[in-house]
């Protein structure tokens, strides 16, 4: 029961670098979301999959790019990494349905930006 | 547009004292849920509750309970006889109903439970 996993856990990089958050879930959820805490903003919406091949933004997409190739894998990329995307990144996922189905979250992304 | 406030940015409390956590909703949707998720010091989010709009019965877990009142749009969360354990930052969220369920966020409370 693999669940939702995110790589790297940890991650130090160069300002202006491309950095990929990668997040897999095994349990074929329709629906994955990527959302960044801050201090003092609690967690925010960067962008969300409804399945493979759409996405959409969220709250704060500026500078993110994400892609769904695959059900099971919504990568997200800092195209060039700045200082003000130093954060915890936390990828989401969600089984498709009108029930409000408990929302899964993996362990978390700590990414700095030098 | 959907917005949840957490006033209490830090609460401390010494063990087995009962601590209530405030959290303060908007939104225009006539059905949407609530949640509450807990993030202890190793940081990963928790899930603890989650209500749907149309149940405003209050619900009781063990130490938890949650006490959602539509009339002030609040849904607040009651730690009974804390313990250390229970110290973590705690949010809660809103959703839209149906869809893609996206998640807005309060900023979250930091609970200190001392020995």
């Amino acid at each position: 029961d693999a669940g939702i996993t995110q790589s790297p856990r940890y991650k130090i990089t160069e300002t202006g670098r491309q950095v990929t958050l990668m997040c897999h879930q095994t349990w074929s959820h329709s629906y994955m979301f990527w959302y960044r805490q801050d201090l003092g903003h609690g967690l925010r919406l960067i962008y969300y999959s409804a399945a493979a091949d759409i996405t959409d933004k969220g709250e704060v997409p500026d500078g993110y790019v994400v892609s769904r190739s695959k059900t099971e894998n919504f990568p997200l990329t800092l195209e060039s990494a700045t200082r003000s995307q130093t954060s915890v990144y936390f990828c989401a996922s969600c089984p498709e349905g009108t029930l409000g189905n408990t929302i899964y979250f993996g362990e978390g992304s700590w990414l700095t930006v030098v | 547009a959907q917005k949840v406030t957490q006033a209490q940015t830090e609460i401390s409390v010494v063990e087995k004292e009962d601590v209530t956590l405030d959290c303060v909703y908007e939104t225009r949707d006539t059905t949407y849920y609530l949640f509450w998720y807990k993030q202890p010091p190793s940081g990963e989010l928790v899930f603890l509750i989650r209500r749907n709009s149309f149940d405003e019965q209050n619900e009781i877990s063990g130490r938890y309970s949650w006490n959602f009142q539509k009339s002030t749009s609040s849904f607040n969360f009651t730690i009974t006889a804390s313990q250390v354990v229970d110290s973590a930052v705690y949010f809660c969220a809103l959703s839209e109903a149906s869809g893609a369920q996206k998640l807005v966020f309060g900023q979250g409370t930091r609970l200190t439970i001392n020995p």
